[in-house]
């Protein structure tokens, strides 16, 4: 079975302090990793992607990929009380040396941002 | 493009009835994912085509719900029939194509009482 880990939460930080968001993954041939924010009664929407080791920022996020460790994670500066939301994390998964065309997905964590 | 489009919004139903849920991907994807959402189980793959093709259908709960892509502009996820264990938020997804990021329809809120 392969799986996406992720804590639950929620995380709570103060308003400009940076969030720090983990996923670990069971697949060593996954690929791709994306990184979906969902606000409450929303659907996700797509924050960041990350293929290679290393990092990858955009704006106020970063996005880290470690696959020795099977680990990708996501960095948050500067937080905004409106970056509260649940933070999925996604995996393409490996099927056979190639990739599966679907995402699994994380059950998520919270994150509140407060004022 | 409008995005990926699901109807109904949401959609209340009676234990037994058929429910019907439709989708239109993004226009020029070939990929389209059906997942369900619940509060215990999180987002789980229910059944993914790629260029109109099921490819995989293991997360098909039951021999109850079925998946059709008729053309490559429209899906249907039927529930037949509906039980209230299968109330949950139903979310179609579509691809550029297979392994790359995928974007989300706003969802059927189905609720079977």
């Amino acid at each position: 079975q392969k799986e996406v880990e992720q804590n639950s939460g929620p995380l709570s930080v103060p308003e400009g302090a940076i969030a720090s968001l983990n996923c670990t993954y069971s697949d060593r041939g996954s690929q791709s990793f994306f990184w979906y924010r969902q606000y409450s009664g929303k659907s996700p929407e797509l924050i960041m992607f990350i293929y290679s080791n290393g990092d990858k920022e955009d704006g106020r996020f970063t996005a880290q990929l470690n696959k020795a460790s099977q680990y990708v994670s996501l960095l948050i500066r500067d937080s905004q009380p409106s970056d509260s939301a649940t933070y999925l994390c996604a995996v393409n998964p490996s099927n056979y040396g190639g990739s599966q065309g679907n995402l699994i997905f994380g059950k998520g964590t919270k994150l509140s941002v407060k004022p | 493009d409008a995005g990926v489009i699901q109807s109904p919004r949401h959609e209340v139903t009676e234990m037994g009835q058929e429910v019907t849920l439709r989708c239109k991907p993004i226009s020029g994807h070939n990929s389209l994912f059906w997942y369900r959402q619940t509060m215990m189980r999180g987002l789980e793959l229910l059944i993914y085509f790629n260029n109109n093709v099921p490819i995989d259908d293991s997360g098909m709960p039951e021999d109850r719900f079925s998946a059709k892509m008729p053309n490559a502009s429209f899906s249907t996820l039927k529930i037949q029939p509906s039980e209230p264990r299968d109330s949950a938020v139903y979310f179609c997804a579509s691809s550029y194509r297979d392994g790359t990021e995928a974007f989300f329809g706003q969802g059927t809120r189905l609720t079977v009482v």
